[in-house]
């Protein structure tokens, strides 16, 4: 069955880096996602992206978040200077159309 | 406001014991449902979703939910839990944007 894998497992960074975590969603998707989890809380939506841009976003995805599909399979969300907040289970997500949604194992990103 | 209540946060249930884990969600439009279920430091996995037609939708691992549109309830059940079954299980709204609402998520603890 098909998967979204998400790279790395598990990023650790210091307080003010810059972080990219990877994705590569399931190749005739059209449709990506970043949620995040921080931990013992819900999933929270991101951002989602179609034909090459942003298609919506929410309330947390502000100035520090970016996110590229920079070649055919990869799919990044780029957090430019971390904070300690920023520290959650990141996921990946792609679909078909919004019924047929696949998520990634997930990054822990710590921030110390 | 589109939002998914999710009202249990834990369910302690023994083992072979029938299981209902509640799910209610807020909208003005149509919209597909989800149920995903998260092992300890894992990612999302899919039990089931509704899209249309029967609302009686079978998942994996003998769970089942229905979908009463004049409840605006989601609730998702099974027969007879296993030790295995002991995980976060999250309730999840999409709609024509694509972005899924979460649950705040139950956690159904299994016990023998």
């Amino acid at each position: 069955e098909p998967e979204v894998t998400q790279t790395p497992s598990h990023q650790v960074t210091q307080m003010g880096q810059e972080v990219i975590l990877r994705c590569v969603p399931i190749s005739n998707h059209l449709y990506f996602y970043w949620y995040r989890q921080i931990l013992g809380q819900k999933v929270e939506f991101l951002v989602s992206f179609y034909n090459n841009e942003i298609s919506e976003k929410s309330e947390i995805f502000d100035d520090q978040f970016s996110v590229e599909r920079p070649d055919g399979s990869n799919f990044t969300l780029k957090i430019r200077s971390t904070k300690l907040e920023d520290s959650a289970m990141y996921f990946c997500a792609s679909s078909d159309e919004g019924s047929g949604y696949t998520f990634g194992s997930g990054t822990r990103l710590t921030v110390v | 406001a589109q939002s998914v209540t999710q009202l249990d946060s834990q369910v302690p249930v023994f083992e072979e014991a029938p299981v209902e884990l509640r799910c209610n969600y807020s909208s003005s439009v149509s919209v597909y449902l989800f149920w995903y279920v998260q092992y300890p430091n894992q990612g999302l996995q899919l039990l089931l979703k509704y899209l249309s037609g029967s609302t009686l939708v079978k998942g994996i691992n003998g769970f089942e939910a229905e979908f009463n549109k004049s409840q605006t309830s989601f609730h998702l059940r099974k027969p007879s839990v296993h030790i295995s079954d002991t995980a976060e299980y999250f309730c999840a709204m999409g709609d024509s944007s694509y972005k899924l609402i979460f649950g705040s998520g139950t956690r159904l603890l299994v016990r023998p």
